[in-house]
């Protein structure tokens, strides 16, 4: 069965601190992977996604993930971080079939002091 | 496109009470999913229809949840009766088949007293 595991919880960081979150995901197939992002009391959005090519997708606000097929992980990254990202991270895995659901990991809650 | 369209925002209802959530899916996406988040057990995929039907609900806690999609721009999800545990916020997403964009509402933060 699919699934997704996020392994830190809750992230502190200073502004200017760099980031990184981790992802691995359990997928017997090909995936499509997704980083979300839930900023306090909004829905989710998307940060970016993976779905082939470049192992090394840049979303919006400054973030990046790379996909590392031989570690089933897809870290997210940002260099240098703001207060205004702090937020909830999910990261999440689809297969490639038309009707495959998207599964979530339990997410990082991410606090950044200015 | 207004995106994709949940009612209530928020509900607050008593234990026992009957309630139910809406969603309107964006206009040509035909994929339609129930999420679940809370703070114990993060988001859960409670059901998803594609082009009105049931695929899976694999994900429904139990019977008292029941979801309907009547037609292709409407969905409904129920809980009766409703229990505190009940207590979450309910985001519905939708998509194309054979897409991958999804796109989520605002949710519904419900909580039964």
């Amino acid at each position: 069965a699919q699934s997704v595991s996020q392994h830190n919880h809750h992230v502190i960081l200073s502004e200017a601190a760099s980031l990184e979150l981790g992802c691995n995901y359990s997928y017997g197939g090909t995936v499509n992977l997704f980083w979300y992002v839930q900023y306090p009391g909004q829905h989710l959005q998307l940060l970016l996604k993976y779905f082939s090519g470049d192992p090394l997708v840049k979303g919006i606000k400054g973030f990046e993930a790379e996909f590392i097929k031989s570690k089933f992980s897809f870290n997210l990254r940002k260099p240098s971080v703001q207060w205004s990202d702090t937020a909830e991270y999910f990261c999440a895995v689809t297969g490639s079939g038309g009707y495959n659901k998207l599964i979530f990991g339990a997410g990082t809650r991410l606090a950044v002091h200015p | 496109d207004a995106g994709v369209i949940q009612s209530p925002r928020h509900e607050v209802t008593e234990m026992g009470q009957e309630v139910t959530l809406r969603c309107k899916p964006i206009s040509g996406h035909n994929s339609l999913f129930w999420y679940r988040q809370t703070m114990m057990r993060g988001l859960e995929l409670l059901i998803y229809f594609n082009n009105n039907v049931p695929i899976d609900d694999s994900g429904m806690p139990e019977d008292r949840f029941s979801a309907k999609m009547p037609n292709a721009s409407f969905s409904t999800l129920k809980i009766q009766p409703s229990e505190p545990r009940d207590s979450a916020v309910y985001f519905c997403a939708s998509k194309q088949t054979g897409a991958f964009s999804y796109t989520f509402g605002s949710g519904t933060r419900l909580t039964v007293v």
